[in-house]
């Protein structure tokens, strides 16, 4: 099961920052927080991931609470292009098999 | 900049008919990964390789699919006979290494229609 909660949906005017929030509640000392998101259909695209830090790549920023237990991705000049399903994933670092354990994630538009 | 490749992109096939999905991880990837995604849900992982190696196919349905990856490089999906229910988009992912840090990288999907 997945151990991420996300809003359904969020809405962006274009050229705004888009601020997606990411419950994670659960999440374990050595367990990554990651997000990728989906274009309608198309393969999942990395954006960022994080252990405790903040991390700013040329995508997005992900902003982790200092008790881990959730985390904001920041897409700081939304466009049109950046509509798409935002998954928030947990990826646990213990386990044999590194597999990516995607929920419903959250549907970003972007508007005009 | 290197990509996971799938072919086909799209596949159309009958019920109780067998089907074959092909996966070219990036160059050097030594973990495989393939999920599937139903409509309007997250992806859900199949089968993971590490080099030629199963280390999970506890999702997969192993009365009808099967998966190889002979030399530890590229990779074959199989579902033999496709049910209705396996319509959804099959997807391949690879990274460098089984590591919690490591990027999955995925490909564009094949998405399979079985009516």
């Amino acid at each position: 099961d997945a151990k991420t909660t996300q809003p359904p949906s969020m809405d962006c005017a274009e050229g705004r920052a888009a601020n997606l929030p990411c419950n994670h509640s659960t999440i374990s000392g050595n367990e990554y927080v990651y997000w990728y998101r989906q274009i309608h259909s198309q393969g999942p695209q990395y954006i960022i991931h994080g252990l405790k830090n903040n991390e700013t790549n040329e995508m997005a920023s992900l902003i982790i609470t200092e008790d881990r237990k959730s985390s904001t991705l920041i897409l700081p000049h939304a466009t049109l292009r950046d509509t798409a399903v935002y998954y928030c994933i947990v990826r646990d670092g213990s386990s044999n098999t590194g597999k990516l354990i995607f929920g419903q994630g959250t549907t970003l538009q972007v508007k005009p | 900049e290197a990509e996971v490749a799938q072919s086909p992109r799209y596949k159309i096939t009958e019920k109780s008919q067998a089907v074959a999905f092909w996966c070219d991880p990036i160059s050097g990837h030594a973990t495989l990964y393939w999920y599937r995604q139903i409509l309007g849900q997250g992806p859900e992982l199949l089968v993971q390789f590490q080099d030629e190696s199963v280390v999970d196919d506890s999702q997969l349905p192993k009365d009808r699919f099967s998966a190889e990856r002979l030399k530890g490089v590229d990779s074959t999906l199989k579902i033999q006979p496709a049910e209705l229910g396996d319509s959804a988009m099959y997807l391949c992912a690879s990274s460098l290494r089984d590591r919690p840090n490591m990027i999955q990288y995925f490909g564009p999907g094949t998405r399979l229609t079985v009516t």
